[in-house]
């Protein structure tokens, strides 16, 4: 069964940059089958996608966050990360892992079908 | 890029249907099958419910079901119980490699 585990600072200061690990475990992060993705959630909000990279390290982010994201992979220790730049009290939310089926023509779409437990940062001095 | 549009709230009695609606445009929910829905209970992860627009994973009831029309895609829960209580958002492949998420649905069984 795979598991997915987000780690890193709960707490962040304005103007800081927020990093985030995913640690991928009962499967491997090294395949062509999925992407592994960023969902954030602000408190009483709903779900924003934040980007998502392929095991190659190709990585899309959402213009809305207007380049503040980079993203990494790392297929020997089976885990992603998330850097989102100059942070604000606005970037407070619970900050989902998931892995994202990649597409396969005339076999299946785009979906989230595996999700971490979502960790809260909070940005605040 | 914008979220999809969502109702804040619907609810229903035990046994009934109801169906949640979510709209976006001619550039995500109606350019593409790739629409899919999640539910989530109070401090808990998502959880897949329906994929590619109108297909169950395994475990999934088959009480719950999905379409589409145009850019507006529906979720279908019918037979209602008490633990279909939680939030509900759906989720659209909007081109370039991008997703969009609704702003979510509080299902409310009465």
């Amino acid at each position: 069964q795979l598991q997915l585990q987000e780690s890193g600072p709960g707490l962040v200061k304005p103007s800081e940059t927020l990093s985030l690990t995913c640690a991928v475990s009962g499967g491997s992060i090294n395949t062509i089958n999925y992407y592994w993705g960023w969902i954030r959630q602000p408190p009483g909000e709903g779900l924003e996608w934040i980007g998502s990279i392929y095991y190659s390290g190709t990585s899309y982010d959402n213009p809305s966050l207007k380049s503040r994201v980079t993203m990494s992979i790392d297929t020997s220790k089976d885990q992603f990360s998330l850097h989102l730049r100059s942070v604000t009290a606005a970037d407070t939310a619970v900050y989902y892992c998931a892995r994202l089926a990649r597409a396969i023509r005339g076999v299946r779409g785009y979906y989230f079908d595996q999700w971490g437990q979502g960790t809260l940062v909070t940005v605040s001095s | 890029q914008s979220a999809l549009t969502q109702p804040r709230s619907v609810s229903g009695s035990p046994g009934q249907s109801v169906t949640i609606s979510c709209t976006g445009t001619s550039s995500d929910v109606d350019a593409y099958n790739f629409v899919s829905w999640y539910q989530q209970y109070p401090r808990k992860a998502p959880r897949l419910m329906i994929f590619d627009v109108n297909k169950r994973p395994s475990g999934v009831p088959n009480r719950f079901s999905g379409s589409k029309s145009g850019n507006t895609a529906f979720l279908t829960i019918s037979g209602l119980q008490a633990g279909d209580e939680a939030d509900y958002y759906c989720c659209s492949f909007a081109g370039s490699y991008t997703w969009v998420f609704g702003g979510g649905t509080k299902l409310t069984v009465l």
